[in-house]
């Protein structure tokens, strides 16, 4: 059964810091990682999709990694703002067996950006 | 498009009555998502469907729970009776193919009095 586990689940930095998140899974027989940024109280919103044939995708001051074999994916925010204070999701999509398409998410880490 | 639309916002009902969550996915999306989150569990995954047809429904946590895609563009999800301990924030979710982005709605915040 795929697991995925996101450490830390908290993290505070001091504005303009560059700074890691990690997601890591336990079956590597997946389509695709996506990266989620959810604010309290409101939905997920979609902010990167690494194919599993992938190794990065880059967006802004975002940039997501993809180590299949591993089972690990890291989202790196460069000069980290107030604004970016959020709680990041990560999710992988299954592609096998009756399960195939299925979206699995980690626990999220709550990050806290200090003006 | 507007994204995935999900209905009511919000909703406050009673021990024992019987509510219903509504869904419209992206106009062509194959895949549907409905998801519970609560503080403690994080975002479960309750059912998701392909091409309107229920996948995988393991997630539903009894027989009070159920859901159905009646056509490409709606999906409910019921539960019958509604009990305290269902109190969450449900999500639905669609994306276009296996492989594709999922798309997430504002959600559905439930308190079960």
């Amino acid at each position: 059964k795929q697991e995925v586990t996101q450490i830390p689940a908290a993290l505070s930095v001091p504005e303009g810091e560059n700074l890691v998140l990690n997601c890591s899974f336990t079956d590597s027989a997946i389509y695709n990682l996506q990266w989620f940024r959810q604010d309290p109280g409101k939905g997920l919103t979609s902010l990167l999709l690494i194919q599993s044939s992938q190794r990065e995708q880059t967006s802004g001051r975002l940039n997501a990694s993809l180590d299949k074999s591993s089972g690990r994916s890291t989202l790196y925010i460069a000069a980290s703002q107030p604004g970016d204070s959020a709680t990041y999701l990560c999710a992988v999509r299954l592609n096998y067996g009756g399960s195939q398409g299925n979206l699995i998410f980690g626990k999220g880490t709550k990050l806290s950006v200090k003006p | 498009d507007a994204g995935v639309i999900q209905s009511p916002r919000h909703e406050v009902t009673e021990m024992g009555q019987e509510v219903t969550l509504r869904c419209k996915p992206i106009s062509g999306h194959d895949y549907l998502f409905w998801y519970r989150q609560t503080m403690m569990r994080g975002l479960e995954l309750l059912i998701y469907f392909n091409n309107n047809v229920p996948i995988d429904d393991s997630g539903m946590p009894e027989d009070r729970f159920s859901a159905k895609m009646p056509n490409a563009s709606f999906s409910t999800l019921k539960i019958q009776p509604s009990e305290p301990r269902d109190s969450a924030v449900y999500f639905c979710a669609s994306s276009l193919w296996s492989n594709t982005e999922a798309f997430f709605g504002q959600g559905t915040r439930l308190t079960v009095v």
